[in-house]
């Protein structure tokens, strides 16, 4: 597609749920990050993935929090047992190269009830 | 640790008039990436300028603007010719080069009114 999509756009779940947030980076981007921003807050970056490296997990929040990316394209953000406190934007963004920006998705919305 | 500060939480402008946010940051690199972003109700976070730090010359995109003053870390943003198109929220992000990852730190943001 012609920008980053993310999915789903909301989603509510019930405390000590699993949820999957799924992103599809633009083709050919090869930097792909996960940020959350929540309420009055700035973006909080979570994970980067480049190419085949290994990725770089150093802002997720705890070991509920995990990510991965098949085949250097889709990725999907897993948040296991979920606490009220993870409400918040999840946004993706992915990018060619860091230096000219990002461009992101329009984010998936977590409300945990 | 780099961090970025945002220190106007809102701000507004009436519709054809100048507005310049605000953005200070802390590094000890010397070459590093300064953008802008503007999210507006949709969520899409939407480039607006980027700087690139071993560039005296302030970037400027039609109406955006910034005055990047380096021994200062200072990095603001002006609006010139206001639209109502231009009610967001407006964040600041500094690019840290650390082995190549570009993980962006942005600060708080800035919610910006434009009044007609």
């Amino acid at each position: 597609g012609a920008g980053v999509s993310q999915s789903p756009s909301n989603k509510v779940t019930e405390k000590g749920k699993d949820v999957e947030l799924r992103c599809d980076p633009i083709s050919g981007h090869t930097a792909l990050y996960w940020y959350r921003q929540s309420l009055g807050q700035g973006l909080e970056f979570l994970i980067y993935f480049q190419g085949n490296s290994a990725p770089d997990k150093s802002g997720l929040p705890s070991d509920r929090f995990s990510a991965e990316r098949t085949g250097g394209s889709v990725s999907t953000l897993t948040i296991q047992r979920t606490q009220q406190e993870d409400s918040a934007v999840y946004l993706c963004a992915s990018s060619p190269s860091g230096i000219y920006g990002y461009t992101f998705g329009s984010g998936t919305r977590l409300t945990v009830v | 640790a780099q961090t970025v500060t945002q220190s106007q939480p809102e701000m507004s402008v009436q519709e054809a008039e100048t507005v310049t946010l605000s953005c200070t940051y802390d590094t000890s690199e010397s070459n590093y990436y300064l953008f802008w972003y503007k999210q507006p109700p949709s969520r899409q976070m939407i480039l607006v300028i980027r700087q690139e730090a071993y560039k005296q010359q302030n970037a400027t995109e039609n109406r955006f603007s910034v005055n990047f003053q380096k021994a200062a870390k200072s990095f603001s943003l002006k609006i010139s010719d206001s639209q109502l198109g231009d009610t967001a929220m407006y964040f600041c992000a500094y690019a840290q080069t650390t082995s190549g990852t570009y993980k962006y730190i942005f600060g708080t943001g800035t919610r910006l009114k434009v009044l007609a």
